[in-house]
């Protein structure tokens, strides 16, 4: 099973929005709703931000939203802080009954 | 509130073996809303998925760089989920993170049960292959 492809780093300025894209194929990103997006900080745990393409869970902030369009999805983050900058990681359910994470990407806040 | 705490890890000798643990609590470990997953991280690497296992022990599933050398395993009466891993290579080097994914209550094709995210994740243990 292949890693979803993500783009290694992303960057905005406070207060912009900014787009982590996931892509993946037919037979995980686009074949199910079950993808998911983590943050981790250096050094720290990875923590669920998206879960089931565009759910959020209790306490994580609505300035984080995701989508999934065919074979890829995407994470947004809008209001951009400096607390937001950590690496992101997507995964995905596959048909081989498995979990793919994506190569993660690095979120700069200028 | 949700913990797991993982143990286990260390030093070992390319071809060798380790057993993690994970103990969990605040939640009700053997209920059949949960799977329990095993998901590594080589250092400055991203995150790789390895395994996971059913509230009940009866389904199994594994990356398939692992299949062969590693088996989950639980005991739902001391609230734990292990990982038995054999054979260790170089690449295994990783912080072993244990992680609880609701189950969705869908099947996929397989007939296997879908757990699609994780929601609680334990602290890690390192796991160092090398001579």
């Amino acid at each position: 099973q292949s890693a979803l492809t993500q783009p290694a780093s992303v960057s905005g300025s406070p207060g912009q929005s900014i787009t982590i894209s996931c892509t993946g194929t037919s037979s995980d990103v686009g074949g199910y709703k079950y993808v998911s997006w983590y943050q981790q900080h250096p050094g720290k745990v990875p923590k669920l931000v998206i879960y089931d393409v565009s759910n959020r869970p209790s306490g994580v902030s609505n300035r984080f939203s995701g989508s999934k369009s065919g074979n890829t999805a995407s994470l947004t983050i809008s209001g951009l802080q400096a607390e937001d900058e950590a690496d992101y990681y997507c995964s995905s359910y596959t048909t081989s009954s498995n979990m793919v994470f994506g190569g993660g990407t690095k979120l700069t806040v200028l | 509130e949700v913990q797991l705490v993982e143990s286990g890890g260390g030093l070992v000798q390319p071809g060798g073996s380790l057993r993690l643990s994970c103990e969990a609590s605040g939640f009700t470990f053997s209920s059949r809303d949960y799977w329990m997953h095993w998901v590594r991280q080589a250092p400055g690497k991203g995150l790789v998925w390895v395994s996971r296992i059913n509230n009940d022990g009866t389904i199994t599933t594994y990356a398939d760089s692992v299949k062969g050398r590693f088996t989950i395993s639980r005991d739902n009466a001391k609230n734990t989920v292990d990982l038995q891993m054999n054979s260790l290579r170089d690449e295994d080097t990783a912080v072993y993170y244990c992680a609880r994914a609701p189950f969705s209550y869908y099947y996929d094709s397989s007939g296997y049960g879908i757990s699609g995210y994780f929601d609680y994740w334990g602290q890690g243990t390192l796991v160092t292959v090398s001579s």
